[in-house]
């Protein structure tokens, strides 16, 4: 079975862009959940979606944005980028609506200039 | 508030010495708390969790102990090898539902030869 998959792997973006990052979970996997990696941080949650529902949403501003599709496929986007979102973008998934068991995909390094 | 507090910050220990590494949360409604093992440049990698109706759990080197009345879990690797070397995450969720989850700041754990 496949992991979580994300694309795109790295991406370079400058301030005011917006980026639209992509992620697959696993097989029968309904939970999808975004967060952020700073260098040298914990990752910060963002959001999470159930059945294509938000059912949890981070301390990030109304620039992030994110959906889930009938495959359970996940966007998140982000608008008017600035430099300070420059991260790693994690995505995980887990098979029910709490955040148990999630596993992790390898992430979009996005760099803003 | 909702912190997620992890000590030490950085960890070094002998190869085949023990090592512990320290969690606190604030939401009394949280009731599973994992933890991920991230290396350089990989993804954040589910090691063991804990759900909150059990105080202690192994998993051959690995152990998580629970306190709820003093809010804090803790990780146990025993018999440290080289490959035990990286940055290790605790995490709580945000109420009982646990659509939100919060990370710890991480601990750098350094096996020494």
């Amino acid at each position: 079975d496949a992991g979580v998959t994300q694309s795109p792997t790295h991406l370079i973006k400058t301030r005011g862009q917006h980026v639209t990052l992509r992620c697959s979970p696993i097989s029968g996997h309904k939970s999808v959940s975004w967060y952020q990696q700073v260098l040298g941080q914990g990752p910060q949650f963002i959001f999470q979606y159930y059945e294509k529902e938000e059912r949890g949403r981070g301390n990030f501003p109304d620039r992030f944005s994110a959906r889930q599709f009938p495959n359970y496929s996940s966007e998140l986007n982000v608008n008017a980028l600035l430099l300070g979102d420059s991260a790693l973008y994690l995505c995980a998934s887990s098979s029910g609506t709490a955040i148990y068991e999630q596993y992790f995909g390898p992430g979009t390094r996005l760099t803003v200039t | 508030g909702e912190n997620v507090e992890q000590h030490p910050s950085t960890l070094s220990v002998q190869e085949g010495d023990s090592a512990v590494i320290k969690c606190t949360y604030s939401d009394s409604a949280s009731n599973y708390f994992p933890w991920y093992k991230q290396e350089l440049g990989k993804r954040p990698q589910l090691i063991i969790d804990i759900r909150s109706n059990v105080g202690e759990k192994k998993d051959q080197r690995i152990a998580v102990t629970l306190n709820k009345t003093a809010k804090h879990f803790s990780l146990h690797i025993t018999e440290t090898q080289p490959e035990d070397s990286a940055v290790y995450f605790c995490a709580a969720p945000r109420g009982s539902s646990a659509s939100k989850i919060i990370f710890g700041s991480g601990t750098r754990l350094s096996i020494r030869p």
